[in-house]
C-alpha cells in the first residue's frame, strides 16, 4: 500500500520569508498529487494538485508545488509567506488503476511568525 | 452552492450513547467517505463507499456504522462501542475513477461527556 511522509510535523517561518513544505511518498508507480490546507475547526480545502503534464503546478494563494518522479517527492512551496497562511497543510497521494484510495500524511503544521 | 454539508458541527454525547453525524453532498459524486482526525495523528478512514448500498471499511472501523441508500448522504453512526469516540469528523466525495479530487466537508466536533 502506498504511504505518505511529511517529514516536517511544524515548521515556524517569519512573514514573508519563503516556505518548504517536503512530502515523500513510497510507491513509483502513476500517482496522482495533491495539497490541501487545514485552518482551525474547518475542513480540508484543495491547495494545487498534480495530475499530468508539466511537473510544476500553481495554486490559489501563492503556493506551488513541484513532482520530482524520481525522488518520489511533491514538495510545497512559497516564496514570501503571510500571516494569514498559519495553518495545517496535508498532503495526499492516488494511485492510477486503484480507483478512490486515497493516502494523506500526518500534516505539517507551519506557523507564520510576525 | 455546490458542496458537502456535515451537520451538527457540535455534537455532545454521553457515555453508552449511539449518535448519528450527518453528511450530504450535491457535487453528484459516486465515492464518499469518513475520515476521523485526532491533534497530531492526521486523517484515518474510517469508511468509504464508492456506490448506493455499497460501502467498505477503512482503517478504523471498528464501533462506527454507515448507511448509503442515497447517493448525496452518507451517514455515521458513531456507537456505544466505539471507546474513545471524542474527536473531529470530516466528510469527503469523490468522482469515481483515478484522478478524481476528493472534497471535504467542514467537519463535526463529538465530544464524549
Amino acid at each position: 500500500a502506498q504511504s505518505v511522509t511529511q517529514l516536517d510535523s511544524q515548521v515556524p517561518v517569519f512573514e514573508e520569508a519563503p516556505v518548504e513544505l517536503r512530502c515523500n511518498y513510497s510507491s513509483s508507480v502513476s500517482v496522482y498529487l495533491f495539497w490541501y490546507v487545514q485552518y482551525p475547526n474547518q475542513g480540508l480545502q484543495l491547495l494545487l494538485k498534480y495530475l499530468s503534464g508539466s511537473t510544476l503546478v500553481k495554486g490559489i494563494n501563492g503556493f506551488e508545488a513541484e513532482f520530482n518522479k524520481s525522488q518520489t517527492s511533491f514538495h510545497l512551496r512559497k516564496p514570501s509567506v503571510h500571516i494569514s497562511d498559519t495553518a495545517e497543510y496535508f498532503c495526499a497521494v492516488s494511485e492510477a488503476g486503484t480507483g478512490n484510495q486515497f493516502y494523506f500524511g500526518t500534516g505539517t503544521s507551519l506557523t507564520v511568525i510576525p | 452552492d455546490g458542496g458537502i454539508t456535515q451537520s451538527p458541527k457540535y455534537l455532545f454525547r454521553k457515555e453508552g450513547q449511539n449518535v448519528t453525524l450527518s453528511c450530504e453532498q450535491n457535487l453528484n459524486h459516486d465515492a464518499m467517505y469518513w475520515y476521523r482526525q485526532d491533534p497530531g495523528q492526521g486523517l484515518r478512514l474510517i469508511y468509504y463507499s464508492q456506490i448506493v448500498n455499497d460501502f467498505q471499511k477503512g482503517d478504523i472501523a471498528e464501533g462506527y456504522s454507515v448507511s448509503r441508500e442515497k447517493k448525496e448522504s452518507f451517514p455515521l453512526t458513531v456507537t456505544s462501542a466505539q471507546k474513545n469516540p471524542t474527536a473531529f469528523y470530516l466528510c469527503a466525495s469523490s468522482i469515481e475513477g483515478a484522478g478524481g479530487t476528493i472534497y471535504f466537508g467542514e467537519g463535526s466536533w463529538l465530544t464524549v461527556v
